[in-house]
């Protein structure tokens, strides 16, 4: 079956520092794959997305590019924010038959000022 | 657009006693589907639904009943509630045609004593 897995965390880093929190999948085909997060007390929110291998899915200078030949979906932000503290889920979603989301166990980051 | 909804925010049940928790979206999405959240597991799939009147199982199906009698509403209904099914649980809709971006309801916190 399809998977995700991601680093585990906290995530603790300085503001300004760069950011990158690892995920690699598996599945059969061509999944679509996506960042969400989760900010305290809120639900999930898309960040960004890749719908195909070698795309390069980009929200408020996170960045993650699709690897079909590593399998994998690494997010990456050059210089973190406090406001940026959340929580990040990796998720990919089947390109045939069932169309939920398959989500990594997420990662919680901590910027501090 | 409200988007997606959910009611109630907040639940505490005793073990045994039922519930329905309530989802709602006005984007004429076709495709709805329930995750719980859990602490370090991620967001996993409780039902689905491609379209009114279809409806069928996730990862976790037990102990939970889903319909779909309209394209707008998919409640969730815990028949016999339990401590394992205290959770964070979470509405999603996904657009039928070419769609890959679900879209999520705030969540609803259930605690089962």
């Amino acid at each position: 079956g399809n998977s995700v897995t991601q680093m585990e965390g906290p995530v603790t880093l300085s503001e300004e520092a760069f950011l990158t929190i690892n995920c690699t999948y598996t599945a059969t085909g061509y999944p679509s794959l996506f960042w969400y997060v989760q900010y305290p007390g809120e639900g999930l929110q898309l960040l960004l997305k890749a719908t195909k291998a070698d795309d390069k899915g980009s929200n408020k200078g996170f960045e993650a590019t699709y690897r079909k030949e590593t399998t994998s979906f690494h997010l990456e932000k050059g210089s973190v924010q406090v406001s940026d503290s959340a929580v990040y889920f990796c998720a990919l979603s089947a390109s045939t038959g069932r169309r939920a989301l398959t989500f990594g166990s997420g990662t919680r980051l901590q910027v501090q000022p | 657009n409200a988007g997606v909804t959910q009611t109630p925010k907040f639940q505490v049940l005793k073990t045994g006693q039922s519930m329905t928790l309530q989802c709602a979206q006005d984007m004429n999405h076709e495709y709805m589907s329930w995750y719980r959240q859990d602490p370090g597991m991620g967001l996993r799939l409780i039902h689905y639904s491609v379209g009114a009147g279809i409806t069928d199982q996730g990862e976790v199906p037990n102990g939970y009943n889903v319909s779909r009698s309209t394209t707008e509403d998919f409640p969730l209904r815990l028949l016999s509630a339990a401590p394992s099914q205290t959770s964070v649980y979470f509405c999603a809709t996904l657009r039928g045609q070419g769609g890959n971006e679900q879209y999520f309801g705030p969540g609803t916190r259930l605690t089962v004593t």
